[in-house]
C-alpha cells in the first residue's frame, strides 16, 4: 500500500539556519503531495501542497519540489526562525482514494 | 470562523468506561475524518464518513464506532475504554474529492488518557 517515510527527529537548529526535512514516498499512480505543520497545543494545518510532477509548493518561506524519478518531497527553509518548532508531517494523497497517508512527523526545534 | 470544532478538549476515563467525542464542522464539508496521534507513529486513521448516513473503516478501527447523522456531525464512541486507547484524537474535514486536491481541516484535538 501506499506509505510516506520521513527522518526522525528532533531536528535542532540555530536561528537563520538552512532547514531540509527529507520525506519520500511510495505509491501507485501519481499521488499529490503535502505537507502540514503542528504548532505546539494545536491541531494540524496544510503548509503546502503539489499535485504534480516538478511541481514545487511554497509557503511562508518554505519550499518543496515534487520529484518523481526519486519519490522525495523534501521540505526546505533559508532561514528558520524561532516560530518555525513545530512537528512537520508530510502525506499524500492517491488518486482516486478520499484519505491522506501521512509520515510519522519530524519535530524541529529552533534555539535563538 | 469556527472551522472544526471538537469536543471535550481533555478527557480521563477509567478502564470499561465508555464516552462519546463530538466533531462539528461549519465548511459544508461532505468528508470527515477521525485521527489518533500517538507518539512515534504520527497519525492513523480510525474511521471516515464521505457523506451524511456513511461510515467506513480505517486502519485502526476495532474498540471505537462512528456515527454521522447529520452532515455537520462526526461522532467517535469508545464503547469500553481501554489503556491502549489513551491518544490524542483529532477530527479533520474535507471536500468532496472528486477532482479535489485533498486538504483537511483540523480541529485542535481531544487528549483521552484511560487509567
Amino acid at each position: 500500500g501506499d506509505s510516506v517515510t520521513q527522518m526522525e527527529g528532533p531536528v535542532t537548529l540555530s536561528e537563520e539556519a538552512f532547514l531540509t526535512i527529507n520525506c519520500t514516498y511510495t505509491a501507485t499512480g501519481y499521488p499529490s503531495l503535502f505537507w502540514y505543520v503542528q504548532y505546539p497545543g494545536e491541531g494540524l494545518q496544510l503548509l503546502l501542497k503539489a499535485t504534480k510532477a516538478d511541481d514545487k509548493g511554497s509557503n511562508k518561506g518554505f519550499e518543496a519540489t515534487y520529484r518523481k524519478e526519486t519519490t522525495s518531497f523534501h521540505l526546505e527553509k533559508g532561514s528558520v526562525q524561532v516560530s518555525d518548532s513545530a512537528v512537520y508531517f508530510c502525506a499524500l494523497k492517491n488518486t482516486g482514494f478520499q484519505k491522506l497517508v501521512f509520515g510519522t512527523g519530524t519535530r524541529l526545534l529552533v534555539s535563538p | 470562523n469556527a472551522g472544526v470544532t471538537q469536543t471535550p478538549k481533555f478527557r480521563v476515563l477509567k478502564t470499561g468506561q465508555s464516552m462519546t467525542l463530538l466533531c462539528a464542522q461549519d465548511m459544508n464539508h461532505e468528508y470527515m475524518y477521525w485521527y489518533r496521534q500517538d507518539p512515534g507513529m504520527g497519525l492513523r486513521l480510525i474511521h471516515y464518513s464521505v457523506g451524511e448516513g456513511t461510515t467506513a473503516k480505517g486502519e485502526v478501527p476495532d474498540g471505537y464506532n462512528v456515527s454521522r447523522l447529520k452532515k455537520q456531525n462526526f461522532l467517535l464512541g469508545l464503547e469500553s475504554a481501554a489503556p491502549s486507547q489513551t491518544s490524542v484524537y483529532f477530527c479533520a474535514s474535507s471536500y468532496s474529492q472528486t477532482g479535489g486536491s485533498g486538504e483537511l481541516f483540523f480541529g485542535e484535538g481531544s487528549r483521552l488518557t484511560v487509567l
